[in-house]
């Protein structure tokens, strides 16, 4: 079974400082990997994907793919209580399928 | 607000029942999905229809049967449920689903509850 693993938390990280989520998977073809903010009883909402090696930014966020390592993190810069949900990461593996990791839940300290 | 849409929001059903899930999108995607989740789990995976046809079945029961009718469009037509079949569905779509530059896009869900 190719898997996506997530530590389930829950992480608390006070306001204003930087929430750091990571993800590894089994599957050394997968293509792209995503990351998914879910608020309770939501559904899930893309913030954010990268499929190269290296740092992505989309304004607060940062994702960091390392293909050699299989690992992927989402950085949240200057947090804020609204940011508290469960992020879950994601990635498409060799058959194309999009498979989710557990989910790490973040509580963000005000 | 989602560029996907899905009714009913919430639905109750007996195990006798027959009742249809719908999902609509109009992003011009080719690719529509059905994942499952249950409370504090992570979706799991159900059919992906790629061009309006089934590409993939993830060994799901045959009391849930898939009908895509066109590239807008996706139901889910469920028989005979189980109480443990209760759980949220999404509907997702994306560009294409062997596109690694595709993210899924998901629908607000429906709330099945079987009793």
């Amino acid at each position: 079974q190719k898997e996506v693993e997530q530590n389930s938390g829950p992480l608390s990280v006070p306001e204003g400082a930087i929430a750091s989520l990571n993800c590894t998977y089994s599957d050394r073809g997968s293509q792209s990997f995503f990351w998914y903010r879910q608020y309770s009883g939501k559904s899930p909402e893309l913030i954010m994907f990268i499929y190269s090696n290296g740092d992505k930014e989309d304004g607060r966020f940062t994702a960091q793919l390392n293909k050699a390592s299989q690992y992927v993190s989402l950085l949240i810069r200057d947090s804020q209580p609204s940011d508290s949900a469960t992020y879950l990461c994601a990635a498409m593996n060799r058959d194309d399928k999009i498979i989710f990791g557990k989910g790490t839940r973040l509580h963000i300290l005000p | 607000d989602t560029e996907v849409t899905q009714t009913p929001k919430h639905l109750v059903m007996g195990m006798t029942n027959k009742k249809s899930l719908k999902c609509e999108q109009h992003m011009g995607h080719r690719a529509m999905y059905w994942y499952k989740q249950k409370a504090k789990k992570p979706p799991e995976l159900m059919f992906v229809y790629s061009y309006e046809k089934l590409s993939i079945n993830e060994s799901v029961p045959s009391r849930f049967s898939p009908e895509c009718p066109n590239s807008s469009l996706l139901n889910l037509h469920l028989h005979a449920l189980q109480p443990e079949d209760s759980a949220l569905y999404l509907c997702a779509s994306s560009q294409r689903q062997d596109n690694y530059n595709s993210p899924l896009h998901f629908g607000n869900g429906t709330r099945l509850t079987v009793t």
